[in-house]
């Protein structure tokens, strides 16, 4: 059973505008992270947050975690063409392993 | 410093041959994984290694073996290949210095395998 689950599948929006997408989980973790993946790439890390923290910025990027909800969101804010990709969700799984989700198809149009 | 590298990019087999995907890491990580990605099924890991001469299962092994026997190296074989086993293929290391959970996944380009 997958730990994290993004929210929405996919979404699309204009260049410019913000872009956020969630990512819910079952128990209770040490941190999570998100990654992006471009079409046919591999993943690339974009941010780590740790459960005992409630915001974390990089650059046009801010993610939001909710442990009393089980939840996170990824914002990229002022989003651009060259951020069409797959995000995903990776919270702690069982020994040294991550679990990943889904993940959240963004459009981002010219 | 090339990061973590697979081969092949691309492979076609028929049901029931064998093969064997090569991830390499010139890193020094001590953690390698595998994991397949399917449409909508994000990534599932199939084995992992937490150090050289090292393997265990992961949530999707069954078809798959693996071995460790470099530190640098970590090889995926399918014995005897299925279409089930149509996927995209990826290989991820971390150092193991602060315990994996806590940080970044160093992700190779990926193998596109068609089993017909």
């Amino acid at each position: 059973s997958q730990q994290g689950e993004e929210d929405p599948q996919a979404l699309s929006i204009q260049e410019g505008e913000n872009a956020t997408m969630n990512c819910s989980y079952k128990t209770s973790i040490n941190n999570l992270q998100w990654y992006r993946q471009n079409s046919g790439r591999g993943l690339v890390h974009l941010i780590l947050i740790r459960s005992n923290e409630r915001e974390k910025h990089s650059g046009r990027l801010r993610v939001t975690l909710d442990t009393s909800k089980k939840s996170s969101s990824l914002l990229i804010t002022a989003s651009r063409a060259a951020d069409t990709a797959s995000y995903f969700c990776a919270t702690d799984g069982y020994g040294q392993n991550f679990v990943f989700g889904p993940g959240t198809r963004l459009s981002v149009l010219p | 410093n090339a990061g973590v590298t697979q081969t092949p990019k691309f492979r076609v087999l028929k049901t029931g041959q064998s093969m064997t995907l090569l991830c390499a890491q010139d890193m020094n990580h001590e953690y390698m994984y595998w994991y397949r990605q399917d449409p909508g099924m994000g990534l599932r890991l199939i084995h992992y290694s937490v150090g050289e001469g090292t393997t265990a299962k992961g949530e999707v092994p069954d078809g798959y073996n693996v071995s460790r026997l470099k530190k640098q190296n970590f090889l995926l074989g399918l014995e005897s290949a299925a279409p089930s086993q149509t996927s995209v293929y990826f290989c991820a290391s971390t150092s193991g210095l602060a315990g994996a959970q806590e940080e970044t996944q160093y992700f190779g380009p990926g193998t596109r395998l068609l089993v017909l």
